[in-house]
């Protein structure tokens, strides 16, 4: 089975703070994604990655970068946490079309 | 602004009964679209997909039904049961890449 997994499950943090989220997959699959998931707005692309260090953004990148130093694991970086990114953050990776998530972070930041 | 709209918001159905969630995009060069579902706590999964070749698709109690020149495509649940009780997603992407996603439907069972 395709397994991807995101670092933590629940994370607080303080405005300001810089915040890591990591994800890992074991399936050596070449594309990986961040979205996040608010009530109302279902999941929103931030970024997408087709390859080691290659990255694109999606919908909403402000606020978000992201590093894929290797193939198995994508990382979305909040440079300075601001309440208004308080959400659901799913990771998710492809092969060809199915993409295969993550169990999602719920992140507040207070 | 969402590249993929999704409807109703919310759905209620009977146990049995028939449960239809409707999708339209405007990127003519999606080529798959995608339906995941989701329940609380979980990430979504799969659930069924159909490239714009054919015009409907079904597995099992499941069928997408596509129409490429209205945009449109949807989902419909025959004989829904409480265990369907979960949140619906739409989805289309391109080129096997980035994949957007509509807003969500969430369908509650009635037994």
């Amino acid at each position: 089975d395709v397994k991807v997994t995101q670092s933590s499950r629940y994370l607080v943090k303080r405005t300001g703070e810089k915040v890591f989220l990591e994800c890992v997959q074991d399936m050596d699959h070449e594309n990986m994604f961040w979205y996040r998931q608010d009530p109302g707005l279902g999941l929103r692309l931030i970024y997408f990655s087709y390859d080691v260090k290659m990255k694109e953004k999606g919908d909403i990148p402000e606020g978000y970068s992201v590093s894929r130093e290797k193939k198995e694991r994508f990382s979305l970086i909040l440079e300075s946490a601001s309440t208004n990114q308080t959400s659901m953050y799913l990771c998710a990776s492809s092969l060809y079309s199915e993409a295969f998530f993550g169990q999602g972070t719920r992140l507040t930041v207070v | 602004q969402q590249q993929v709209k999704q409807s109703p918001q919310s759905l209620i159905v009977q146990k049995g009964g028939i449960s239809i969630i409707n999708c339209a995009y405007e990127n003519t060069a999606f080529d798959y679209f995608p339906w995941y579902q989701q329940f609380p706590g979980k990430g979504p999964a799969l659930l069924i997909a159909i490239r714009p070749d054919v015009s409907e698709k079904k597995e099992g109690r499941f069928t997408i039904s596509f129409n490429k020149s209205a945009k449109q495509f949807s989902l419909h649940i025959m004989d829904s049961q409480p265990g369907d009780s979960a949140t619906y997603f739409c989805a289309a992407s391109q080129n096997n890449n980035d994949m957007r996603f509509g807003a969500g439907t969430r369908l509650t069972v009635k037994p």
